[in-house]
């Protein structure tokens, strides 16, 4: 057990629709990721906040925003849903932001039909 | 631009033997770099690091080795075991990437009986 918990574990929405993620990090850990994993595809950075302040930005959609709460609970919003949005989204948290592991969720799975 | 590379997607060995995966990267600046372990429907669970100011570092039956002039590394297994059996990403983080991780697209490892 990683200690970084996501929430829903499964999600189906049709297009058009918005869903929001959540994660809470590790106990003590500061830092909070956001990875999209597609079929069969490595994990793809989105977004990164440290503190409850954005951090670093990555291939992430206009569609999508993030935010992490003064809790360091963090939610990531997809909006405008298409079909090329069912992926794998996990969320992993480190406790500073220099060279150190990251601890990942065990992801919550979108599908968009 | 995919900056972190495994080029082997899978990979089959006999329990007891050495398990070699292998990972290149191209960018310059990564200087901290990662193997995780990910089994189906679960997260991937950090498994060992590497600093660029070391070229081999050991955790039991693993080993990661660095090359930085042929920009490689590749983690070793020794002995293999049926537990063992997962998908193993390579990740690769540095000076000026937030402490965010560029991962492979991942091996795919079977341990046979």
């Amino acid at each position: 057990d990683s200690g970084v918990t996501q929430t829903p574990k499964h999600l189906i929405t049709a297009t058009g629709q918005r869903v929001t993620l959540r994660c809470s990090p590790r106990s003590g850990d500061l830092s909070v990721y956001w990875y999209q994993q597609s079929l069969d595809q490595g994990l793809q950075f989105l977004i990164q906040y440290y503190n409850g302040e954005e951090r670093a930005k990555g291939n992430i959609l206009e569609r999508f925003s993030a935010q992490q709460f003064p809790d360091l609970h963090s939610e990531l919003n997809l909006s405008s849903l298409e079909l090329g949005d069912s992926a794998l989204y996990f969320c992993a948290s480190s406790l500073t932001t220099s060279n150190s592991p990251l601890h990942f969720g065990n992801g919550t799975r979108l599908t968009v039909t | 631009d995919q900056q972190v590379k495994q080029n082997s997607p899978s990979l089959s060995v006999q329990e007891g033997r050495i398990s070699i995966l292998n990972c290149d990267y191209t960018n310059s600046m990564f200087d901290y770099f990662l193997w995780y372990k990910k089994y189906p429907a679960e997260g991937p669970t950090f498994l060992i690091s590497i600093s660029s100011i070391k070229d081999k570092n050991e955790d039991g039956r693993f080993t990661v080795f660095l090359n930085k002039s042929a920009k490689h590394l590749s983690l070793h297994i020794v002995p293999s075991q049926p537990g063992d059996s997962a998908v193993y990403f390579c990740a690769a983080s540095g000076t000026g990437t937030a402490s965010k991780l560029t991962f492979g697209t991942g091996t795919r490892l079977q341990v046979t009986l």
